[in-house]
């Protein structure tokens, strides 16, 4: 296990409603970045946070928004949600050397939007 | 822009036998390459990365990949295959370079090992 944690596990909302979902990073990492894994597909790359600040964002809408904390876990957060959306969001923490650093991945939620 | 290839959805081995996942990537500048591994319901696993130096590259469970420039691949290996490698398999690719965060991943080879 890589220590990276998510919760919750599973989530079912409605179509229209917001959703917040949480990761707390590995002991020594700065960094948390969120996926989205649809169904047969690959993640797909959201936002990055380092050191409490956005660090990089994918081909995403606004209403995916995010923080990070002092104590480095993150918080992803929906609003509006889509059809879409279902899927399972993977949170992944590293430690931002400047190099090709590995990021270790939870378990994921799995997001049902219905 | 960053992109991954994994040609094969499915790749059926003996067990026993030697399995390849195969990988391309595309990437402006030099590439930082990794496997991740996927059991049901469950996160990615990392198993290995490629950043510099030996184009071979050594990981977890016996699995191994080699990285290779001109064809812009990087194939996954292992030399006998095991029931329990049975899994999907994600091939990832970064950019090396400051300001470079994003992972790039293929649609992901689903690995079946066959007793």
């Amino acid at each position: 296990e890589t220590g990276v944690t998510q919760s919750p596990t599973h989530l079912i909302k409605t179509r229209g409603q917001q959703v917040t979902l949480r990761c707390s990073s590995q002991s020594g990492h700065n960094t948390v970045s969120w996926y989205q894994q649809a169904l047969g597909q690959g993640p797909q790359f959201i936002f990055q946070y380092y050191r409490e600040e956005e660090n990089g964002r994918g081909n995403f809408p606004p209403r995916f928004s995010g923080l990070q904390f002092p104590n480095y876990s993150s918080e992803l957060n929906v609003n509006a949600l889509e059809l879409d959306d279902s899927a399972l969001y993977l949170c992944a923490s590293s430690m931002t050397t400047g190099g090709g650093e590995t990021q270790y991945f939870g378990p994921g939620t799995r997001l049902l939007v219905l | 822009a960053q992109s991954v290839a994994q040609p094969e959805d499915q790749v059926n081995v003996a067990e026993g036998n030697p399995l390849t996942v195969k990988c391309t990537y595309s990437v402006s500048g030099n590439p930082y390459l990794f496997w991740y591994v996927q059991y049901p319901n469950r996160g990615l696993q990392f198993l290995l990365k490629y950043i510099t130096g030996d184009n071979l590259v050594k990981g977890s469970y016996g699995f191994e990949a080699e990285f290779n420039k001109s064809q812009t691949s990087f194939h996954l290996k292992k030399p006998s295959a095991l029931v329990s490698d049975s899994a999907l398999y994600f091939c990832a690719v970064r950019v090396s370079g400051a300001g470079s965060y994003q992972l790039t991943f293929g649609k992901g080879t689903k690995l079946s090992v066959i007793p």
